[in-house]
């Protein structure tokens, strides 16, 4: 089946450690998103890539950090430095010629205790 | 970026028809209407897109007015599993800086 996968749907870390999230897609997109969503919450964008080497900070990128090593993958690592980090992690992607057309991911909720 | 304003909260009865308003007053001419639903906990999931067409598909019909201020989601025969909250989007940027801006959007309850 094609789709979206993050992993893992549960997440828990102590303050002060780094995590990753992972998400997969085996949509051939071009592009793929990060979202932040906090409880009654709209979601708010972390990062995008839209090719494969290259990316984008969206509104909320301080704190966080991401790669795109390949097309398929596109991880977001969670720093310390990332003051509230607990919060509902939605990962999407699109292709090229329809970018606002997304498709997303199951979610990773994230909790630092 | 055209904003976009919803109700907070519907409520409908399961078999009835679901209409979900928008209002995006200050869209412009080349921003889409992209609609959205996020069942609890779950992804969001896409739904249905115009310009100024009404279109339909196999989940939903988008009514949009002649001025392109407002437009309405159609659910025709409501069940229980679109109990959701659903947002509607204006597409905003161009080029490489598209992004979609999301608001709050209205719960929707569908009821037995």
């Amino acid at each position: 089946d094609g789709g979206i996968t993050q992993s893992p749907k549960y997440l828990f870390r102590k303050e002060g450690q780094n995590v990753t999230l992972s998400c997969e897609q085996n949509l051939n997109h071009d592009a793929m998103y990060w979202y932040r969503q906090d409880p009654g919450q709209g979601l708010r964008l972390i990062y995008y890539s839209q090719i494969v080497n290259d990316f984008q900070k969206g509104d909320i990128a301080e704190g966080y950090s991401v790669s795109r090593e390949k097309k398929e993958s596109f991880p977001l690592t969670v720093t310390s430095a990332q003051k509230n980090p607990t919060a509902f992690y939605l990962c999407a992607s699109s292709n090229a010629e329809t970018f606002d057309t997304q498709y997303f991911g199951p979610g990773t909720r994230l909790t630092v205790l | 970026d055209a904003k976009t304003t919803q109700p907070p909260s519907m409520d409908c009865a399961e078999g009835r028809a679901a209409n979900l308003p928008c209002n995006h007053s200050t869209i412009s001419g080349n921003e889409y209407v992209y609609w959205y639903r996020q069942i609890h906990s779950q992804g969001p999931q896409y739904i249905i897109h115009g310009l100024k067409n009404n279109e339909t598909n196999e989940m939903a019909s988008l009514i949009i007015t002649e001025d392109r201020k407002s437009s309405t989601l159609i659910l025709p025969h409501a069940t229980l599993r679109d109990t959701a909250v659903y947002y509607c989007i204006a597409s905003a940027g161009a080029g490489n800086n598209r992004k979609l801006i999301w608001g709050l959007g209205t719960s929707l309850a569908v009821n037995p």
